[in-house]
């Protein structure tokens, strides 16, 4: 119930094109959940976060949409660059235990075609 | 602003040796601190977190252990090491009480021969 599911695990784009990764989670009692971009042999970074109260967020190029109905969330890379060429997480966030728990997706591996 | 260091940033052991990874965070205080372990083309397993000096909890039982000597400086350490320890190691520190974001330090590249 902890588990977050993230597809596909690897996506291929063209320049210009739009990246889609999806993420689904079971457990309502997360509350928040952050995008983190990866490049190889680096931390992964924060890219955006959305809180289940907010259906959309858009950051640049970059949009969160979240279904809270259907525990659903995805990360949309508009006008996809070579340079957004790395591994994304999503992950959801919870307080349990006495500290912030979050739980990672396995990754997508993005590779933008120039 | 705040900082996380890692070090050192690869490290290559024999198996059976011991272990010591340290992270440090400047720019803020009482921070909430973790230790990752990422294997090759995987996700993100928690092995570690800590809400303050000396307490620690583990997520996953195994063979290593972390302590917290200072507020801002979390080790991760092992006694001997197994060549499944190998990967790539993440410290990440939290704001306490604040947002839910964990921040990641750049990682060390652990390999066990």
């Amino acid at each position: 119930q902890q588990q977050v599911k993230q597809s596909p695990q690897s996506l291929i784009v063209q320049k210009g094109g739009i990246s889609i990764i999806n993420c689904a989670y079971e457990n309502t009692a997360f509350d928040y959940f952050p995008w983190y971009q990866q490049f190889p042999g680096k931390g992964p970074a924060l890219l955006i976060a959305i809180r289940p109260d907010v259906s959309e967020k858009k950051e640049g190029r970059f949009t969160i949409s979240f279904n809270k109905s259907a525990k659903q969330f995805s990360l949309h890379i508009m006008d996809s660059q070579p340079g957004d060429s790395a591994t994304y997480f999503c992950a959801a966030s919870m307080f349990s235990g006495g500290y912030n728990k979050l739980i990672f997706g396995a990754g997508t591996r993005l590779a933008v075609h120039p | 602003s705040q900082t996380i260091h890692q070090w050192p940033a690869t490290l290559v052991q024999p198996v059976g040796s011991p272990l010591s990874l340290e992270c440090t965070v400047e720019g803020t205080s009482n921070p909430n601190l973790y230790w990752y372990r990422q294997a090759a083309g995987r996700g993100l397993q928690l092995l570690f977190y800590s809400v303050g000096i000396g307490q620690i909890s583990s997520e996953v039982p195994q063979n290593l252990s972390a302590s917290r000597p200072q507020d801002r400086q979390f080790i991760l350490s092992s006694k001997k090491l197994l060549l499944s320890d190998s990967g790539f190691y993440l410290c990440a520190w939290k704001e306490a009480g604040g947002t839910d974001t964990q921040y990641f330090g750049p990682g060390t590249r652990l390999t066990v021969l």
